[in-house]
């Protein structure tokens, strides 16, 4: 059984560029959520994905996108970088109607 | 306006001794509870999980409390081991469904002492 995978695991971008990061989700589930962790803070939802479309989001704006794929898989997207972007980015798959949420290694993304 | 709250930072213990972390909700919906490890450089390791139906779940070492009525709970570790290690989050997740966002603490440091 294979895992949740992000890549990449380490980014760093300019304030006002655009920043993609991906996520596999772990083999058979069907919903991934994703997640901001500021340092010394916990996880933080962002949005979550189910059949391709958007089943949830958190007080993120608009700036903040995502997509699921048939395969499962999913993308965050994030235009118009800031610096309080910088963050630890996770991605958690899980079975639809389950509480439990499978994270994946995440990814560093630091905005200078 | 923080739903879970972790209000120790940090905790050290001693190896072989029970290490018990605490947590408190504020938010009356939620339901089912989760407890995460997390090392350095890795994602948080979903643990154990309570729904709000129980009071006591037990998993070997682990074993998870819920008091609705302070809306609070415990995770206790025995005996603690080095490899226990790491930050631990709690989790709520509001509805007694699943595909719901989970909600999470800022997480406890803990150290355990060989």
């Amino acid at each position: 059984e294979t895992g949740v995978t992000q890549s990449p695991t380490h980014l760093i971008k300019t304030r006002g560029q655009q920043v993609t990061l991906r996520c596999s989700s772990q083999s058979g589930h069907n919903t991934v959520s994703w997640y901001q962790q500021a340092l010394g803070q916990g996880p933080q939802f962002i949005f979550q994905y189910y059949r391709e479309e958007e089943n949830g989001r958190g007080n993120f704006p608009p700036r903040f996108s995502g997509l699921q794929f048939p395969n499962y898989s999913s993308e965050l997207n994030v235009n118009a970088l800031e610096l309080d972007d910088s963050a630890l980015y996770l991605c958690a798959s899980s079975w639809s109607g389950a509480h439990e949420q499978y994270f994946g290694p995440g990814t560093r993304l630091t905005v200078t | 306006d923080q739903q879970v709250k972790q209000n120790s930072p940090s905790l050290s213990v001693q190896e072989g001794r029970i290490s018990i972390l605490n947590c408190d909700y504020t938010n009356s919906m939620f339901d089912y509870f989760l407890w995460y490890k997390k090392y350095p450089a890795e994602g948080p390791t979903f643990l154990i999980s309570i729904s709000s139906i129980k009071d006591k779940n037990e998993d070997g070492r682990f074993t998870v409390f819920l008091n609705k009525s302070a809306k609070h709970l415990s995770l206790h570790i025995v005996p603690s081991q080095p490899g226990d290690s790491a930050v631990y989050f709690c989790a709520a997740s509001p509805w007694n469904s699943g595909n719901t966002p989970l909600v999470f603490g800022k997480g406890t440091r803990l150290s355990v002492i060989a």
